[in-house]
């Protein structure tokens, strides 16, 4: 089984700080996609990056897919409560027939 | 809203019974997935039906089936429940038959094997 290491595990931190989790693997990835779950609902897809060294931008949020597509980050500016939740990574390793692998995740509190 | 729509949203058993889980995806989407989440393993992928066949099997244990009908919407049958077994339970559904396409996820069903 190909797993995806999602790090930190846990983090609480004050409104308005950054912060920046980490999403690795020891095998490449065809694309990755994160995905935010609240409490309570599915996840909700954020972005799909696909080449190595990409860089995505949500309002506060930056994605970035590492130049060997191992592994990617994901860095939030001024953090808000509304950012609070569940910060899942899914690889998908191609070849047709494959289903999303995801990590465990980040359990992300934004304290007002 | 995501469009997908899963039925129960609560389930209560006991060890040795059978449920059926219940989706509906989104209108137009193809695809349905079936997820296992629990705190010890993350989200796991199950299996994906595409159009009404079989397309890709994760880690769905031989006392689970599923199956996508006609009209597009799927169940996912759990058997001879175990304590075990007690997990949220997500479907989602994709426009086209590959996994990395955007996949919308409904809201869950949380079944609880006492």
């Amino acid at each position: 089984t190909q797993l995806l290491e999602q790090s930190p595990q846990f983090l609480s931190i004050q409104e308005g700080e950054n912060l920046t989790v980490y999403c690795n693997s020891s095998s490449v990835f065809s694309s990755l996609q994160w995905y935010r779950q609240e409490p309570g609902e599915g996840p909700v897809l954020l972005v799909t990056v696909v080449t190595g060294g990409e860089v995505k931008k949500l309002k506060r949020l930056t994605f970035q897919f590492g130049d060997a597509r191992k592994d990617s980050s994901l860095h939030i500016t001024a953090a808000q409560p509304g950012d609070t939740g569940l910060y899942l990574c899914a690889r998908y390793s191609g070849g047709g027939a494959d289903g999303l692998t995801f990590g465990k995740g980040t359990h992300l509190i934004i304290q007002p | 809203d995501s469009g997908v729509t899963q039925t129960p949203k609560h389930l209560i058993t006991a060890t040795g019974q059978r449920v059926t889980l219940r989706c509906s995806p989104r209108s137009g989407d193809l695809s349905v997935y079936w997820y296992q989440q629990s705190l010890d393993q993350g989200l796991q992928f199950l299996i994906q039906y595409y159009n009404g066949e079989e397309r890709a099997k994760g880690n769905i244990l031989e006392r689970f089936s599923a199956q996508q009908f006609p009209d597009l919407h799927s169940e996912l049958n759990l058997s001879s429940l175990e304590l075990g077994d007690s997990a949220l339970y997500f479907c989602a559904s994709s426009v086209g038959p590959f996994s990395n396409q955007p996949q919308h996820f409904g809201d869950g069903t949380r079944l609880s094997i006492l």
